[in-house]
Formats: structure tokens, C-alpha cells, sequence
């Protein structure tokens, strides 16, 4: 069954490093999503993604992050200079024609710890 | 305010019992979601809904889109059902807005 993955599973950084972090949504799906929960949280939208550009993104996805996909299958979330309170669980989500009433299939999530 | 409300935060139920998990939102949506967590913390989808009911195993969604509410029920649960269950919608523009979810344990 075909499957969302990312990698790393946990990154640890320092503050100020940046961070790339990947995933390889699902073939034939067309909408790519980057979510975040802080530990303790809910689980908050990030940025959408469709057609090379992005189609959605929320308050939180300042100028610190940037999304890419820099080639057929990668899905990139970039955060430039990491600050503590990035501190999260980073789920990538990918889902296939209709953006708005599509399922959407999650990867398991790449844990990012800032020190 | 919280655009999407889940009730209980926590449930802890015996194995066999019937659970129902709430969740009612504010916002006009295209449709909503109902997700395992699992303590690892990789989520899961269970249901897709826009309007009615469906039903997958002993997973039963229902939802009412004049009320704004849909439940989760589960019927003979078992241990292998605690997890974090999550309502999400999809607003008419197209992203999910989470609730913060219902922690379930269910004894042996």
C-alpha cells in the first residue's frame, strides 16, 4: 500500500542552524501539506503546496520557513535559522485531486529538537 | 475560541464497552476527519465525511452538517484502541483546522 514517508525520524540542531527536512508524499497525489505539533498540543497547519507554488499558508509559516520540491518526488519543509520553540513534531501530508474534501494521508513525522 | 472542540479530553473505558467521542466545529467546511494517534505519534486516518455516516470494523462516524457536529463511536473496544483520537475539518478553503483531542485507554 502505498505510503507518506519522511526522514529523518528525529533531528536534533542547534538554535540558529538551519534544518531540512523531507518527505516523499504518495506518486500520483497532487497537494502536499506540511503540519506541526508542539508537544502537548494540537497538531497546527503549516503551508500547502500544489502546482510548484503554494497554495495555502498559516501565520506561523514566517519568512523562516520555505517549502521545495526540488525535483518529482521530494517534499521539502527548510526552516533557516531554528529557534527553541520549533521545537515539534513535523508531519508532511499528501492527498490526491481535490484540495479541499480529499483525504489526506500523513507520514509518520520527523520529531525536530532544538537546543 | 477553539474553531474545532472535541469532548471528552480524556476517556478511559473497560474493554467491551461502547465508546462515543464528540466534535463540534464553528467554521463552514468542505469535510471532516476523524484520525488515530497512536503514542509513537504517527497519525491515521479513519473516516472522510461531508454529510451521513460510514463505517469501517467497530468504527462507526456520524455527522450532522446543520448541527455542526459528528461523533466517533466505537463498539466492543479493546486495549489496541488507545490512542489519541483527532477531529480535523477541511475549511471551504482547503486546509485542516485540528482539535486538540481525546485521549483514550481502554483497559483489559
Amino acid at each position: 500500500e502505498p505510503e507518506v514517508t519522511q526522514t529523518p525520524s528525529h533531528q536534533v540542531t542547534q538554535m540558529g542552524q538551519e534544518v531540512i527536512l523531507r518527505c516523499v508524499p504518495i506518486s500520483n497525489h497532487l497537494y502536499f501539506y506540511w503540519y506541526r505539533q508542539i508537544l502537548g498540543q494540537k497538531v497546527e497547519f503549516l503551508v500547502s503546496f500544489y502546482n510548484n507554488e503554494i497554495s495555502e499558508k498559516s501565520e506561523i509559516f514566517d519568512d523562516q520557513f520555505s517549502v521545495e520540491r526540488p525535483d518529482g518526488s521530494n517534499f521539502t519543509l527548510k526552516i533557516r535559522s531554528t529557534k527553541l520553540e520549533d521545537s515539534a513534531m513535523y508531519f508532511c501530508a499528501s492527498s490526491g485531486i481535490n484540495r479541499g474534501g480529499s483525504e489526506q494521508f500523513f507520514g509518520p513525522g520527523t520529531r525536530l529538537t532544538v537546543l | 475560541k477553539n474553531e474545532v472542540e472535541q469532548s471528552p479530553q480524556n476517556l478511559t473505558a473497560q474493554e467491551g464497552e461502547f465508546i462515543t467521542i464528540n466534535c463540534s466545529y464553528s467554521v463552514g467546511i468542505s469535510a471532516l476527519h476523524w484520525l488515530q494517534q497512536h503514542p509513537g505519534g504517527g497519525i491515521v486516518s479513519l473516516f472522510m465525511l461531508s454529510s451521513g455516516k460510514k463505517k469501517h470494523g467497530r468504527l462507526i462516524a456520524t455527522i450532522n452538517i446543520q448541527e455542526k457536529h459528528s461523533s466517533l463511536h466505537i463498539t466492543a473496544s479493546h486495549p489496541r484502541d488507545s490512542a489519541v483520537y483527532i477531529c480535523a475539518v477541511h475549511r471551504s478553503q482547503g486546509n485542516l483546522i485540528f482539535g486538540k483531542g481525546t485521549k483514550l485507554s481502554v483497559k483489559p
